[in-house]
């Protein structure tokens, strides 16, 4: 079955800790995206990447950091620099970054910093 | 990317055509207009787009006005399960990541 996975679905954590958000596809696409929503509101966007290697900031970048050192995974940690952590986290990809494909989402992740 | 307007809320009966409109008075000649719906506590997932033509796939139907000032999402026959956010997005480039608003939260009612 080729998708996005996010795990864990659920993930708490205690102040002042830092977690990272897994994930992972298999479609072999080049761009991936993160977005935080929080109640009622659209989505945001962390940062994103167009290519392995390389990843820009988004809209909200700030307290957060990720990698991409392979094409099918990008990572985020959500540091303790993040004043307001507790969100849904999405996670998507699309098959190049120039392309006007659709991007595929991720079921996502709502982490609860306790 | 130009800015999209949309109600914030819309009801619909189940089985009827559920039409969710979308204002994009400033899109550019380039722009594509896209459509993803968010089912509650899920990823989004995408509709359809379009650039100025009429499109129509599986899920629904995008008509776009001539002048290409607003658009219309049509759900021929809506069912509970189409209960979902929908989100009305304009982009000009494929390099841009989505921007997503509040778009419109539908309920569909039996």
């Amino acid at each position: 079955d080729g998708g996005i996975t996010q795990s864990p679905k659920y993930l708490f954590r205690k102040e002042g800790q830092n977690v990272t958000l897994s994930c992972e596809q298999n479609l072999n696409h080049d761009a991936m995206y993160w977005y935080r929503q929080d109640p009622g509101q659209g989505l945001r966007l962390i940062y994103y990447s167009q290519i392995v290697n390389d990843f820009q900031k988004g809209d909200i970048a700030e307290g957060y950091s990720v990698s991409r050192e392979k094409k099918e995974s990008f990572p985020l940690t959500v540091t303790s620099a993040q004043k307001n952590p507790t969100a849904f986290y999405l996670c998507a990809s699309k098959a190049s970054a120039s392309s006007y494909n659709e991007q595929f989402f991720g079921p996502g992740t709502r982490l609860t910093v306790l | 990317d130009a800015k999209t307007t949309q109600p914030p809320s819309m009801d619909c009966a189940e089985g009827r055509a559920a039409n969710l409109p979308c204002n994009h008075s400033t899109i550019s000649g380039n722009e594509y207009v896209y459509w993803y719906r968010q089912i509650h506590s899920q990823g989004p997932q995408y509709i359809i787009h379009g650039l100025k033509n009429n499109e129509t796939n599986e899920m629904a139907s995008l008509i776009i006005t001539e002048d290409r000032k607003s658009s219309t999402l049509i759900l021929p026959h809506a069912t509970l399960r189409d209960t979902a956010v929908y989100y009305c997005i304009a982009r000009n480039s494929g390099n841009t990541p989505l921007v997503f608003g509040k778009g419109t939260r539908l309920s569909v009612i039996a």
